[in-house]
């Protein structure tokens, strides 16, 4: 069982937002650590998609975006395209500085 | 153009060891903190063991204290993991990945994988 918690899966059509959610405790997310986000899409490595909450690396579309407010976190997806159905993982620390990750979030482009 | 190459994964036996490696280019090594993450087939990631840039403080995940060991060479820019006395849940793809800074906390460039699979 993951630390984090995300919703095993969310699907949108072509066009819509969706959003995936990263539930945490107060010893992680609430205890004001930052959240990042991943995206593998199928049988490649994981790629950084958001980092410090809300920020994007260079040559991740503007369609994606983070938030975090109190012991959660938020990916959003706008404008859903066929190449963005992958996992999304979100990650953390917790207490003793232990990396922690979400359990993942299947995204089906419909 | 970072690049990181996993090697030295297979198919061994419950009991047995395997020494993971991590060939990183195109980046000063030296510099910064390493970690191994796995992927078990149909599960999701899961942080295994840290290591700072110059190998004086490791950590690792509960469920592999005392059966790995990570460790690095600065001189040949490679990323090291022992993993010994491997069980059934063991069996995964295993990832190193490189940690933006200390500070930071997040993984900014990742290997491509290395499988490993625990079956008698």
């Amino acid at each position: 069982q993951s630390v984090l918690t995300q919703p095993p899966s969310v699907s949108g059509a072509p066009g819509q937002r969706i959003t995936i959610s990263c539930t945490g405790s107060s010893s992680n997310i609430g205890a004001g650590y930052d959240v990042h986000w991943y995206q593998q899409l199928p049988g490649t490595a994981p790629k950084l998609l958001i980092y410090d909450n809300t920020n994007r690396p260079s040559g991740v579309p503007d369609r994606f975006s983070g938030s975090k407010s109190g012991t959660s976190a938020s990916l959003a997806i706008t404008g859903l395209q066929a190449e963005d159905e992958a996992d999304y993982y979100c990650q953390s620390y917790d207490s003793g500085l232990v990396r922690v990750f979400g359990g993942g979030t299947k995204l089906t482009v419909l | 153009e970072v690049r990181l190459v996993e090697s030295g994964g297979g198919l061994v036996q419950p009991g047995g060891s395997l020494r993971l490696s991590c060939a990183a280019s195109g980046f000063s090594f030296r510099d910064y903190g390493m970690h191994w993450v796995r992927k078990v087939p149909g599960e999701g990631l899961v942080w295994v063991s840290h290591i700072n840039s110059d190998g004086s403080i490791t950590t690792y995940a509960d469920s592999v204290k005392g059966r790995f060991t990570i460790s690095r060479d600065n001189i040949k820019n490679t990323l090291y993991v022992q993993v010994n006395s491997l069980r059934a849940d063991d069996t995964a793809v295993y990832y190193c990945a490189r940690e933006y800074s200390a500070a930071a906390g997040y993984f900014d460039f990742w290997g491509q994988g290395t499988r490993v699979t625990v079956s008698s």
